[in-house]
């Protein structure tokens, strides 16, 4: 069964709203939560790392008061899209940090389409 | 930076080709090595991984990926490719013993013709 969830799977929204993604490790406690969005066609960019308890580390041009990262638990981490823009469209993947074991869970996905 | 190369953007064969998709990375540390597919529609799934031991790595499907240091690469490959193979092939990398995040390459697509 699934081992990472996300949630929503699809999402529409207007430009200039805000969208949550939750993303929920299901079987056990994830300390650190890497975020990926991928365009189409194109490969997967990791645009942040959310830890636990303490701000997210964003990389290099990601703009962090754009894609809002929340890790108030063990279990769940949000991405934040706030004030939306076409060019925000993608789909946007989260993977819990998995270091000192040889399995990597990927959440299935949020596709985001701004209108 | 750590980086991960994939020349081949799409590769197209016919059922029964062998297969070979090129992966270069750029870390001269220990790094941890893996391949993922991504069918249409789908989400990302494992298919091998190299953390250590045999060079020689066995994955699910028939594919298998060799590591080879002096080169940097980790060339993933299959005898004989089937239709149902047609997909996005990702290599991906681990740099560093302690590190923790995976940088992807670029992709490749595969598309096979019955």
């Amino acid at each position: 069964g699934a081992v990472v969830s996300q949630h929503p799977s699809r999402v529409i929204c207007k430009s200039g709203t805000s969208v949550k993604i939750e993303c929920r490790s299901l079987d056990f406690q994830a300390t650190t939560m890497f975020w990926y969005r991928q365009f189409p066609k194109k490969s997967l960019m990791l645009m942040a790392t959310s830890n636990e308890g303490s701000k997210a580390t964003y990389e290099q041009g990601v703009e962090k008061d754009k894609f809002l990262i929340n890790h108030a638990s063990l279990t769940l981490s949000t991405l934040t899209v706030t004030s939306a823009h076409p060019e925000d469209s993608s789909f946007y993947i989260c993977t819990p940090d998995r270091v000192g074991t040889d399995t990597q869970y990927f959440g299935p996905g949020t596709r985001l389409t701004v209108l | 930076a750590q980086s991960v190369s994939q020349h081949n953007h799409h590769v197209i064969l016919s059922e029964a080709a062998s297969l070979e998709l090129g992966c270069n990375y750029s870390y001269g540390g220990t790094v941890n090595l893996f391949w993922y597919v991504q069918y249409p529609g789908q989400h990302l799934q494992l298919l091998l991984k190299y953390f250590s031991g045999d060079p020689l790595v066995k994955g699910i499907k028939g594919f298998e990926a060799e590591f080879i240091k002096s080169k940097f690469s980790f060339n993933l490959r299959k005898p004989s490719v089937q239709w149902s193979d047609t997909a996005e092939y990702f290599c991906a990398v681990i740099a560093g013993s302690s590190a923790s995040k995976i940088i992807f390459g670029s992709g490749t697509r595969l598309s096979i013709r019955p």
